[in-house]
């Protein structure tokens, strides 16, 4: 199975900051990343996929980049509605893994 | 509008069964890839299994494969999951999930999801 890893695990931010997570591949996976955000008690939404595809309804500040085995999601102005938990997924291949998670947090 | 609404879980004793559905709406149920995603409490996201949109493909996690079965209806825009011999590690919410489009994809909607709580 393909180990995805995330970094950080927690981030503390301020409203209007620019935040990057990192996600790593234990292999490659081409562009085969989506990354979704999870606000607690509801279901995870689909923020970025094919690794830098905004999915349609998603604000403009939610970039993402990388292939191959490192990529990356920016967030490049907080939004109080910003503040949630971030997940990596890969759809390279099956089992489908995601990351552990970074927890955004306000400071 | 697309609608994925769960339904089915519960307490259940360990060594119990459950079967968990999936009400499917907003959207050709048969053209798409299904698939279960179960979230421990407090923990992240795990994916449980993918059936492709004819039932020609089924896949598991390795933590659930022999107990675990995953069907779908495509008549009854219904998707299905049947758990047997569960443990403490099933306690868990689970969603229901789409594939975005028909080849290799990501989950574009899911459900609400259901608990499904193991416990004696």
């Amino acid at each position: 199975a393909i180990r995805m890893t995330q970094s950080p695990s927690s981030l503390s931010a301020s409203t209007g900051d620019r935040v990057t997570i990192t996600c790593r591949a234990s292999q490659g996976i081409s562009s085969y990343l989506a990354w979704y955000q999870q606000k607690p008690g509801k279901a995870p939404k689909l923020l970025i996929y094919a690794a830098s595809t905004l999915q349609s309804g998603v604000p403009s500040r939610f970039s993402g980049s990388g292939s191959g085995t490192d990529f990356s999601l920016t967030i490049s102005c907080l939004q109080s509605e910003d503040f949630a938990t971030y997940y990596c997924q890969q759809y390279y291949s099956y089992p489908r893994t995601f990351g552990q998670g970074t927890k955004l947090a306000i400071k | 509008e697309v609608q994925l609404v769960e339904s089915g879980g519960g307490l259940v004793k360990p060594g119990g069964s459950l079967r968990l559905s999936c009400a499917a709406s907003g959207f050709t149920f048969s053209s798409f890839t299904m698939n279960w995603v179960r979230q421990a409490p407090g923990k992240g996201l795990e994916w449980v299994s993918s059936i492709s949109s004819s039932s020609s493909y089924i896949y598991y996690a390795d933590s659930v494969k022999g107990r675990f079965t995953i069907s779908r209806d495509n008549a009854k825009n219904s998707l299905y999951l049947q758990m047997n011999s569960l443990g403490a590690e099933d306690t868990a919410v689970y969603y229901c999930a789409r594939d975005r489009t028909t080849v290799d994809s990501p989950f574009d909607y899911w459900g609400q999801g259901t608990l499904v709580t193991v416990s004696s």
